[in-house]
Order: C-alpha cells, then structure tokens, then sequence
C-alpha cells in the first residue's frame, strides 16, 4: 500500500536550517510529485509547494522562495524539503503529500514537528 | 493569490443533522477543488476531489458540490466519527490555498 515515512520531530535555534525527509514506498515514486503542506499548532494548513520528482522542478509558495529548497533522490524514492533562516513562527507539523490529478493529495505523510526556539 | 473564503469556522450539530460547509474562491476556480478532513493530531485525509467526486473510503453521506467560485460540503446526516476540521483547498493556480478551516462539533 501508499506509504509516505516523514523524519521525527525536530528543535531548531533561530537562524538555524531543518532538512525535513519523506519516504515513499507502495507506488512508483518517479510517477507522481510530492507537496509540502505545514501547519502552525491549533491553525490551518498552508501549502508550501511542490516538486515534479522524475525531473525535480520545483514551485515554491512566494513566501518561502527564498529560504526553501526541495528535493528528490529517485534512487532511494525519498523528497525532502529544507528550510533555512528559521523563525520562531515556522514552529509546525511539517507534511509531505502525494500529488495525485489535479494536484489533489491523495495519500499524507504522518507529519514532522519542528520547533524553533532559543 | 487567490483567497478562500470558507465558513463557518466552526459547528455544533447533533447526530442526523445536515450539515453544509462553504467555500468561496476571489476568481474563477471551475471545478478545482478538493476537500479534506482532519481529525486531532493526525494528517489530513481527501475526501473530495474536482469539487464533487467522493474519495472511495469516504462514507456516501458525504457531498461535494460547485463550480466557478462557490463550493459546498455537506454532510447529509451527521455520525459521532464525522467530528473533524474540514479543509477546502484550490488548486486552480499555485500557490495552491487552503481555506481556513470549519471546525465539526457533535452536540
């Protein structure tokens, strides 16, 4: 079956960078992209962006342009998504998601905190 | 960006109750929408794609409908497990928004 595996949970210094993995097993991961999706504690969800896995383009939300990277090693079926120059307010659960048609996620990772705090 | 305008924030309904959820998009979105619940401390879950087509898993009290700006949720008789946080989410034009969520309460 889907499976998305996300890295445990994670505190970061401000200023600090966090690389945050999701491994994908139970399909053919160069088939389908993988969105980035976090949510503040107790607040909605905000889609970061995505990366087209086979070729590794990416689609950054503006707000993270400059301080976010995300990446797929084909090899090991594994995206990942590094945000640099931490904030306080990037305190999350950070998710990886499956892109389906239509860019509808289909199938969730089960979530990474990061918390950020001197 | 487009803007999605979801309410209410939050319900309170009693078992069997109809339940409606809306969504309303700043610009044409034709039909892409999905919608999503969320219950505490876990992942969301998709529940309705292209703005009215039921996920497989999903209970057919569900619903989805809309097109063009306006969307609905609804829950044609509301169950105990049915108590979430509902998300509509846009994917017509990047950066793909969510709505702010409505919370679902049993009373």
């Amino acid at each position: 079956q889907v499976q998305l595996v996300q890295s445990g949970n994670e505190v970061k210094s401000p200023g600090a960078s966090v690389k945050v993995s999701c491994k994908a097993s139970g399909y053919s991961f160069t088939n389908y992209g993988v969105t980035w999706v976090r949510q503040a504690p107790g607040q909605g969800l905000e889609w970061m962006g995505w990366i087209t896995t086979y070729n590794g383009n990416t689609n950054y939300a503006q707000k993270f342009h400059d301080r976010i990277s995300m990446t797929a090693d084909t090899s090991t079926g594994t995206a990942y998504m590094e945000l640099r120059s931490l904030r306080p307010d990037d305190t999350a659960v950070y998710y990886c998601a499956r892109v389906q048609l239509a860019a509808m996620l289909d199938h969730w990772g089960q979530g990474s905190l990061v918390t950020v705090s001197s | 960006d487009i803007q999605m305008t979801q309410s209410p924030s939050s319900l309170s309904a009693f078992v069997g109750d109809r339940v409606t959820i809306t969504c309303r998009a700043t610009q044409n979105i034709y039909n892409y929408v999905n919608w999503y619940q969320q219950k505490p401390g876990m992942a969301p879950k998709l529940l309705v794609y292209a703005a009215s087509t039921l996920q497989p898993w999903a209970p057919s009290r569900f619903s989805g409908s809309g097109s063009g700006t306006d969307f609905t949720l609804t829950i044609s008789a509301l169950q105990a497990e049915d108590f979430a946080t509902y998300y509509c989410h846009q994917t017509f034009h990047t950066p793909y928004t969510f709505g702010l969520g409505t919370k679902v309460e049993i009373k």
